[in-house]
């Protein structure tokens, strides 16, 4: 069975640009999670899907954060523009009777 | 939000030792988990407790939920050098609205020393 797909692995801005991320779930999972995990912390969450609906977003920065599943599959998570303090590891995760994590993006955001 | 206090922060102990490792909540979760994350990879489920005063084994790992459903613990016994790496607490509430994220603890990062 496939894991949890993510692109790029890693990620290199300066600070204003624009920047996306992809996640590919595992087959069959409807549930989607997108976590920020800053260096030295465990993993936050930022948005939750069930399809292509949200479920819970109530900690993603709406300011300058976003994200889509618009086929209820793949999902992409946006961040326009960019700080110094987005610096991290982003996470999506995908649950059928239990969740897998991808390994992450690494964004550096200079 | 919710915060989970995980300790102790770092570790270092002697191959062959065992480990033991806590998480305390100010809040009640339904489902306690324990994670391991390697360099570069995202976290990988170790064990998955569902009911207060659960004691839930995997090979060398042995993991309860605390009968406050307010926290837990993980024992590693006889390390061995590839259990190095970083161990995260999550807690998953009760999920009746959908909304089921986990809240992690900031992970006990475990070295080996042979």
């Amino acid at each position: 069975e496939a894991g949890v797909a993510q692109s790029p692995r890693y990620k290199i801005i300066e600070k204003r640009q624009s920047v996306a991320f992809w996640c590919n779930p595992i087959s069959g999972h409807a549930t989607l999670y997108w976590y920020q995990q800053i260096l030295g912390q465990g993993p936050k969450l930022l948005i939750q899907f069930q399809n292509n609906g949200v479920v819970d977003d109530s900690q993603l920065p709406k300011d300058r954060f976003s994200a889509e599943r618009l086929k209820g599959v793949d999902s992409t998570l946006k961040i326009q523009p960019a700080k110094l303090e987005d610096s991290a590891v982003y996470l999506c995760a995908s649950r059928g009777p239990k969740a897998f994590f991808g390994p992450g993006t690494r964004l550096t955001v200079l | 939000g919710q915060q989970l206090n995980q300790s102790p922060q770092s570790m270092f102990i002697q191959e062959g030792e065992d480990v033991s490792m806590n998480c305390t909540s100010s809040s009640i979760f339904n489902t306690w988990l324990w994670y391991k994350q390697d360099p570069g990879e995202g976290p990988v489920l170790l064990i998955a407790l569902y009911k207060a005063g659960e004691l839930t084994s995997n090979g060398r790992l042995t993991a309860q939920f605390g009968i406050t459903r307010k926290d837990s613990f993980l024992n590693i016994s006889a390390s061995i050098p590839s259990d190095v790496g970083i161990y995260f607490c999550a807690g998953q509430p009760y999920s009746g609205g959908g909304a089921d994220g986990l809240t992690f603890g900031k992970g006990t990062h475990l070295i080996i020393q042979p």
